[in-house]
């Protein structure tokens, strides 16, 4: 089955520092990726996707990920965060044709 | 477009009680997918539907739940009867198949 890993609970940064959120998967064949974002008493919005081509991919709201097969990582990435991208975070692989298999989530602080 | 609708946004009921979530996917897509969020189980899939027939529905807990899309712009999901461990975010999300899903807003669901 394909899973994905999130390593860390918590990510806290100062803003306008880099942000980085890890994601590894474990997958038989060419992995799907996805990043969502979940805000607070809302629904899960994606972020961006690596379906194949270019390893470095990039997103909404400045995000960018990074899919390295060597290392079996698809890390997210912003240069200099905001305080308003204090959020959960998901990385995701898809089985199949359709189903998704959620990371257990990355919770960001930003502070100002 | 207005993106996924889900109603109610909040419900609380009493066990033992009828529960009924909706969902209107976003105009065009034909797969149609509900989740379910808890803090101990993190995002589960619980059915999904292409074209408005349901794919799988393996994720479905047991029989006291049932879902429906009696046609591409409307699915229910009922829980009868409702009982405290179903207390949770239902999450209904639309896609082309294939595609990156769209989540709607949830409905936070607590069963007293």
């Amino acid at each position: 089955a394909q899973s994905v890993a999130q390593p860390e609970d918590q990510v806290n940064v100062a803003e306008g520092n880099p942000l980085t959120v890890k994601c590894t998967y474990s997958v038989s064949g060419n992995p799907y990726l996805f990043w969502y974002v979940q805000y607070p008493n809302r629904g899960l919005q994606f972020l961006l996707k690596y379906i194949t081509g270019d390893n470095l991919v990039k997103g909404s709201y400045g995000f960018e990920a990074e899919f390295n097969k060597s290392q079996t990582s698809f890390h997210l990435k912003k240069p200099s965060a905001l305080v308003s991208d204090s959020a959960l975070y998901f990385c995701a692989v898809r089985e199949g044709d359709y189903k998704l298999s959620f990371g257990a989530g990355t919770t960001v602080t930003v502070r100002a | 477009d207005a993106g996924v609708i889900q109603s109610p946004r909040h419900e609380v009921t009493e066990m033992g009680q009828e529960v009924t979530l909706r969902c209107k996917p976003i105009s065009g897509h034909n797969s149609l997918f509900w989740y379910r969020q808890t803090m101990m189980r993190g995002l589960e899939l619980l059915i999904y539907f292409n074209n408005n027939v349901p794919i799988d529905d393996s994720g479905m807990p047991e029989d006291r739940f049932s879902a429906k899309m009696p046609n591409a712009s409307f699915s229910t999901l009922k829980i009868q009867p409702s009982e405290p461990r179903d207390s949770a975010v239902y999450f209904c999300a639309s896609s082309h198949p294939g595609n990156e899903q769209f989540f709607g807003p949830g409905t936070r669901l607590t069963v007293l």
